[in-house]
């Protein structure tokens, strides 16, 4: 069945450093979706990117889909404590979500 | 415009009980996802429902089971509890299938 593959699992990093997290799927997608979940909170919906190589800016977020709609990225620049949480990528058909990267950032 | 409302938020059951959780979507939307978060396994999708039909289902035992009413809002239950019941369990709502979804707070079930 389609599964969505998400790395890395955990990440940490000082404030001001990037970040980037990656989602693989076995399937082709119809669209993706990005989401943000805070500790102790819900995930909250950030993005869905639909075209082949589509790239969405948010503020120092970057969001690309991948030319064979089969992989996405999410960058951070110059992270800050706000970033905390742990960010999911949902793929379509059903939508299957990656186990997420858990962001933590020291200052 | 409320957001995606479950009840209840919390629930402590023991094994082999059962048990419903309700979620109520957003005013308008007519579609919703049930997911079950662990530590382990993080977000799991369970089923998915749009216009009182299920659309989808995930991998999960036929313990598990949902139902959508007419006026779009859910119910999910688990019959014969197990330990490894124990989770977070998200609706989210969105206004069509495979839109953007919003999820609820969520329920956390604990099985003793």
């Amino acid at each position: 069945g389609q599964q969505v593959m998400q790395i890395p699992q955990y990440q940490h990093v000082q404030e001001g450093e990037d970040f980037t997290t990656y989602c693989n799927s076995s399937t082709t997608l119809s669209n993706i979706q990005w989401y943000k979940q805070r500790p102790g909170g819900h995930p909250v919906f950030l993005i869905q990117l639909v075209k082949s190589g589509e790239v969405k800016k948010q503020k120092r977020l970057t969001f690309q889909f991948g030319e064979a709609k089969k992989n996405s990225s999410l960058h951070i620049t110059a992270t800050q404590t706000t970033d905390v949480g742990t960010y999911f990528c949902a793929g379509r058909t059903a939508l299957i979500f990656g186990k997420g990267t858990t962001l933590s950032v020291s200052s | 415009k409320a957001g995606v409302t479950q009840t209840p938020r919390y629930l402590i059951k023991t094994r082999g009980q059962q048990v419903t959780l309700s979620c109520s979507p957003i005013s308008g939307h007519r579609s919703v996802s049930w997911y079950q978060q662990t530590p382990g396994q993080g977000l799991q999708f369970l089923f998915e429902y749009f216009s009182e039909t299920q659309r989808n289902k995930g991998n999960f035992p036929g313990r598990f089971s949902g139902r959508q009413f007419s006026n779009s809002r859910s119910e999910m239950n688990v019959s014969t509890l197990e330990l490894g019941d124990s989770a977070l369990y998200l609706c989210a709502s969105s206004l069509g299938y495979s839109d953007t979804q919003y999820f609820g707070p969520g329920t956390r079930l604990t099985v003793l």
